[in-house]
């Protein structure tokens, strides 16, 4: 089946730092990649959508200078977490659609813990 | 809008017994139904998926119909493992738009 990679899968970093996420189709392209962030024994909260070539549309209540998404390939998007604070400690976990059946396949998430 | 509800759990069963997970959806159309595990401290695996009323999606023991009528897609197993221990979440994607996840249920099985 399809693969979806992110890198990190782990990151620690100070307050006020940016963090940098992939996500990657690895064996398809995908002109959508969504971002979602899930908060503990939470589940998915949808932040974006991002589709290759365009700007990112964020769902209501997701701000757009903190978390900047970067679509620049049809297998590649990535998200950055900027000046991260400790509140922005979640999983993140990216999916790609898939254009032969139109199915989402999700990434393995990234654990950030902002200290 | 579209949304999915489910029992929130968590569920604690004994090897052997039989699961029942709920869910029910309400969506405009004919929306796609899946059902996703997680893993502690993991991502995402697609379970089952049906595409339309009366499919029934099946993997690893796991089974779930999808029922026009009662627009619902509850998730069954005859007999748990304590392996099967994690978060299930049902899920719906309305004709290619974003999904829509349930709050998940937490499965725990004891030896």
């Amino acid at each position: 089946g399809a693969v979806v990679s992110q890198h990190p899968s782990r990151v620690i970093c100070k307050s006020g730092t940016s963090v940098k996420i992939e996500c990657r189709s690895l064996d398809f392209q995908a002109t959508t990649m969504f971002w979602y962030r899930q908060f503990p024994k939470k589940s998915l909260m949808l932040m974006a959508t991002s589709n290759e070539g365009s700007k990112a549309t964020y769902e209501q209540g997701v701000e757009k200078d903190k978390f900047l998404i970067n679509h620049a390939s049809l297998t590649l998007s990535t998200l950055t977490v900027t000046s991260a604070h400790p509140e922005d400690s979640s999983f993140y976990i990216c999916s790609a659609r898939a254009p032969f059946d139109n199915e989402q396949f999700f990434g393995p998430g990234t654990r950030l813990t902002v200290l | 809008g579209d949304s999915v509800t489910q029992m929130e759990g968590p569920v604690t069963l004994s090897e052997e017994a039989f699961l029942t997970i709920n869910c029910t959806y309400t969506a405009t159309g004919y929306p796609s139904l899946f059902w996703y595990v997680q893993y502690p401290g993991e991502g995402l695996q697609l379970l089952l998926k049906a595409t339309k009323a009366d499919d029934k999606g099946s993997n690893k023991g796991f089974e779930a119909t999808y029922r026009k009528e009662t627009t619902s897609f509850h998730l069954e197993k005859g007999s748990v493992q304590v392996s099967d221990s994690a978060v299930y979440f049902c899920a719906l994607d309305n004709y290619g738009q974003n999904f829509v996840f349930g709050p998940g249920t937490r499965l725990s099985v004891l030896p």
